[in-house]
């Protein structure tokens, strides 16, 4: 069984700052994916990164970066230069990489406020 | 790439009736495509998954014929909710994934529909 949990349910930032946003997980799948995705208020799930177990480096696109520590169990979102767009609900999840469903196992969600 | 469309976005219907969804992979073949149940203010709840040409594989407490789940091509998955109740207003998100392991199986999801039973 997977677990993701998201310990903060509201996040605020001001605007052009950095914020970190926490995701901690349980599995006994020795190979598996992280995932974070952006969901605003129009309801779209939105795909921002992606980080294997086996990966060496930490994921980055654009302004995120995931910032993966295995034997912490934690995969960490960070938005650089927040902007006022990057309000939403962000969420962090897992599936295995064997198996065939390798279904998504969610958090409960982080909400971010940009401050202007 | 990796567009998924779903239609309709917002649908209200009365109680008793039954509504289709469809959710389209639009530049890429998914081998996979799920469908999401989310409340408000909380996360997604895993109703099925489903495979094409074959049956959907139901999460527990998912009622299959009460939501019925059809995927037809490796581009299209529908689900059709069959005599609606209020209870079962919610939004409804579908995803797709190619699946060929590793950053492949990145689900991309639909923008959801609000179905509304009155």
């Amino acid at each position: 069984a997977q677990k993701i949990t998201q310990t903060q349910p509201g996040m605020f930032v001001q605007e052009k700052e950095a914020v970190t946003l926490d995701c901690t997980y349980d599995t006994s799948d020795p190979s598996y994916g992280l995932f974070w995705y952006k969901q605003p208020s129009s309801g779209e799930m939105i795909f921002l990164i992606y980080q294997g177990s086996y990966d060496q480096q930490n994921a980055t696109e654009g302004r995120y970066s995931l910032n993966f520590q295995k034997a912490r169990k934690s995969a960490n979102l960070v938005i650089s230069a927040s902007q006022l767009g990057d309000s939403a609900m962000y969420f962090c999840a897992m599936s295995p990489t064997s198996g065939s469903a390798r279904q998504l196992t969610f958090g409960s969600g982080t909400q971010l406020t940009v401050l202007p | 790439g990796a567009v998924v469309s779903q239609h309709p976005s917002r649908v209200i219907c009365k109680s008793g009736t039954s509504v289709k969804i469809e959710c389209r992979s639009l530049d890429f073949q998914a081998t996979t495509m799920f469908w999401y149940r989310q409340f408000p203010k909380q996360s997604l709840m895993l109703m099925a998954t489903s495979n094409e040409g074959s049956k959907a594989t139901y999460e527990q407490g998912v009622e299959k014929d009460k939501f019925l789940i059809n995927h037809a091509s490796l581009t299209l998955s529908t689900l059709t909710v069959t005599s609606a109740h209020p209870e079962d207003s919610s939004f409804y998100i579908c995803s797709a994934r190619v699946g060929a392991g590793g950053p492949t199986d990145t689900q991309y999801f639909g923008p959801g529909t609000r179905l509304t039973v009155l």
